[in-house]
């Protein structure tokens, strides 16, 4: 069955410092995508990246970095020289093909890593 | 500022009232979401329209009726909602429906049942 497990529920840095937010997928399908959100406090789900199962170059976004392993089914974010504005739950998805819906994508959410950045 | 917008940002009701969320989106989607959030979880997917038709239900309570009257608005329509309703509905959408899309959230109604 397809799944997302965060294993960290809450992590706690203190600003400038680096953090890992871990991601393991659990899924039948050889093809498949993976995403981040981001959801500050106000409620927004803002969606960070989008990597294919078949792509697994890592990816650099100014601070932000994704390590995509296959081998490992794992798609860890990491977040350099944290800042206060990081503060906020981190959503790893998968997309699953519903069996209902053919090709129709289904959002599968891991519980979330909230993340909080202090001064 | 997201682009996908709903309205109203909270909403308190009781359980015989009738009220509606709205989300509005001019992306150009063709596939738009309704979520429901309890707090500390991640969103639940409700319903998924695609086309402006109704294409998943995911088993969610009749009280909660959605309506796609075009392909830029959606509503969710409520009537004699539980305590247990009150959560944060999300809507989303996207491009088109299949696995590879990316789905764009807005802010979220926070409801609240009395």
């Amino acid at each position: 069955a397809q799944k997302v497990t965060q294993a960290q529920t809450e992590i706690s840095v203190v600003e400038k410092e680096d953090v890992t937010l871990d991601c393991v997928y659990e899924t039948r399908d050889t093809t498949y995508y993976l995403f981040w959100y981001k959801q500050p406090p106000s409620g927004e789900l803002v969606f960070l990246i989008r990597r294919n199962s078949f792509d697994e170059q890592n990816e650099i976004s100014g601070r932000y970095s994704w390590n995509f392993q296959k081998s490992t089914s794992s798609f860890n974010f990491t977040i350099t020289a944290s800042q206060v504005v990081d503060s906020a739950v981190y959503f790893c998805a998968l997309s699953e093909a519903l069996p209902h819906g053919g090709s129709q994508g289904n959002l599968i959410f891991g519980k979330g890593t909230k993340l909080s950045v202090k001064p | 500022d997201t682009e996908v917008t709903q309205t109203p940002k909270h909403l308190v009701m009781g359980m015989t009232n009738k009220k509606s969320l709205k989300c509005e989106q001019h992306m150009g989607h063709r596939a738009m979401y309704w979520y429901k959030q309890k707090a500390k979880k991640p969103p639940e997917l409700m319903f998924v329209y695609s086309y402006e038709k109704l294409s998943i239900n995911e088993s969610v309570p009749s009280r909660f009726s959605p309506e796609c009257p075009n392909s830029s608005l959606l509503n969710l329509h409520l009537h004699a909602l539980q305590p247990e309703d009150s959560a944060l509905y999300l809507c989303a959408s996207s491009q088109g429906t299949t696995v590879s899309q990316p789905q764009h959230f807005g802010d979220g109604t926070r409801l609240s049942i009395l």
